[in-house]
């Protein structure tokens, strides 16, 4: 199974709209996290937003803040008043588990391009 | 936070040849991770390098095709090996932010195009 699904390959949203992008994810751990990346066409990869699986309440930054709806394994992504420079690639990852080296693995969605429209 | 740069930010190479890529975290880090972003692609993990240990490879990733080095805790290289042209990719280092920030930290990337 997808440890992190993206269902939404591209959303246009009209310039100071809100949007969501959504996210849901597959995991067994109880201890975890989730994290919302943004890509623009220059490559770098811009941490949003973070929510760990403990956290009751739902992680904000700003514009961006994630709705973290556990029971459902949903993690998605709310932007506020959109503007052009949020036109970009939006990476929903996660965080989980330990393996024999003792490490965390990130695992990433297959993303979704946001086009902003003036 | 941790400040991460790499070089060279972009190469074009021949097919056969190989590059190493160099990867600078300005603090000392326990773990870095190399990831692969191939065309129109999300990130795939390709190994972790921990100093002073042989690197843990993904499925699918293979030593003699990314050779990893991490001499000490501040740096670490990636050699892609007789490249073809399905290694054009971003290849992007990454650290996990340490003292309780929950960031990965990401550099800028190497662009790699082979021919």
């Amino acid at each position: 199974a997808q440890k992190i699904t993206q269902t939404q390959p591209g959303m246009f949203v009209q310039e100071k709209e809100a949007v969501t992008l959504d996210c849901t994810y597959d995991t067994s751990d109880q201890s975890y996290g989730l994290f919302w990346y943004k890509q623009p066409s220059s490559g770098e990869m811009i941490f949003l937003i973070y929510q760990g699986s403990y956290d009751e309440q739902n992680a904000t930054e700003g514009r961006y803040s994630l709705n973290f709806q556990k029971a459902r394994k949903s993690a998605n992504l709310v932007i506020s008043a959109s503007q052009l420079g949020d036109s970009a690639m939006y990476f929903c990852a996660m965080r989980e588990g330990r393996n024999s080296g003792g490490y965390q693995k990130v695992t990433f969605g297959i993303g979704t391009k946001l086009q902003v429209i003036p | 936070s941790a400040v991460i740069s790499q070089k060279p930010s972009r190469d074009i190479c021949q097919r056969g040849t190989s590059l190493t890529i160099q990867c600078q975290v300005d603090s000392q880090v326990t773990m870095m991770f190399w990831y692969r972003q191939q065309p129109g692609q999300s990130l795939t993990l390709i190994a972790t390098a921990n100093q002073g240990s042989e690197a843990t490879y993904e499925s699918g990733f293979v030593i003699d095709k990314f050779p990893i080095s991490r001499p000490n805790l501040t740096f670490s290289t990636l050699t892609v090996s007789n490249m073809s042209p399905e290694d054009s990719s971003i290849y992007l280092c990454s650290v996990e932010g340490a003292g309780g920030i929950n960031e990965q930290f990401f550099g800028p990337g190497t662009r790699l195009t082979v021919l």
